[in-house]
């Protein structure tokens, strides 16, 4: 079975430091994506990054960056100089071709940035 | 370009009553889902659609019935509600993997929230 597991519910963050969500993930497959989404309070499912499986460069978008360990099944995402609008529920979540292109999501970590 | 709509936004149904949900997209999109949100458990998959006529089980599908009778719409359809569907329902819509499109993802409506009372 195709799981994904984040193991931090909530973590708090003061304005302008930084953060790193945990993601670990279990699959038979190497043809994959792999991505963190966003929901903020508006409850919108809003797309932070995407990572290929088969490719080696972290992805990084402006302040969000992900440490891919294919080996290890792992895929945490940093924020960088927290905001305020970064307070949201993040989740983590894999695609799978052989898998009919299912997203399979984690439980999902509650980030709060303190001003 | 209105991307992924469901209708309604909101609904409340007494048990036993049943309903239709509607997602519509318009991005040309051969995949389609039905996924519900409950605390603490993220994003389930309760059917899914690879294409007009076709549809398939997702990981919680009991108590669900789903047609795609038209490539752009994805119906959800509850025949006997049960105070258990109370939930947040997302639908979302993606490219064939092998499209040419680069940047593979889903798209997500902006979610149902339905309460069984």
């Amino acid at each position: 079975a195709q799981t994904v597991t984040q193991s931090q519910p909530e973590m708090s963050v003061q304005e302008a430091e930084t953060v790193t969500l945990s993601c670990t993930y279990d699959t038979s497959e190497s043809n994959y994506y792999l991505f963190w989404y966003k929901q903020p309070p508006s409850r919108q499912m809003i797309l932070v990054i995407r990572q290929e499986a088969y490719k080696q460069q972290n992805a990084t978008e402006n302040r969000f960056s992900v440490n891919f360990q294919k080996a290890a099944k792992s895929f945490s995402l940093k924020i960088s100089d927290s905001q305020l609008g970064d307070t949201a529920m993040y989740f983590c979540a894999f695609m799978i071709k052989a898998a009919g292109n299912k997203l399979t999501f984690g439980g999902g970590t509650r980030v709060l940035v303190k001003p | 370009n209105a991307g992924v709509t469901q209708t309604p936004k909101f609904r409340v149904l007494k048990t036993g009553q049943s309903m239709t949900l509607l997602c519509a997209q318009d991005m040309n999109h051969e995949y389609m889902y039905w996924y519900r949100q409950d605390p603490g458990m993220g994003l389930r998959l309760i059917h899914y659609s690879v294409g007009e006529g076709t549809t398939a089980k997702g990981e919680v599908p009991d108590g669900y019935n789903v047609s795609r009778l038209k490539k752009q719409n994805f119906l959800l359809g509850l025949e006997s509600a049960a105070p258990s569907q109370t939930s947040v329902y997302f639908c979302a819509s993606s490219y064939y993997w092998d499209s040419p499109d680069p940047n593979t993802e889903a798209f997500f409506g902006q979610g149902t929230r339905l309460t069984v009372v």
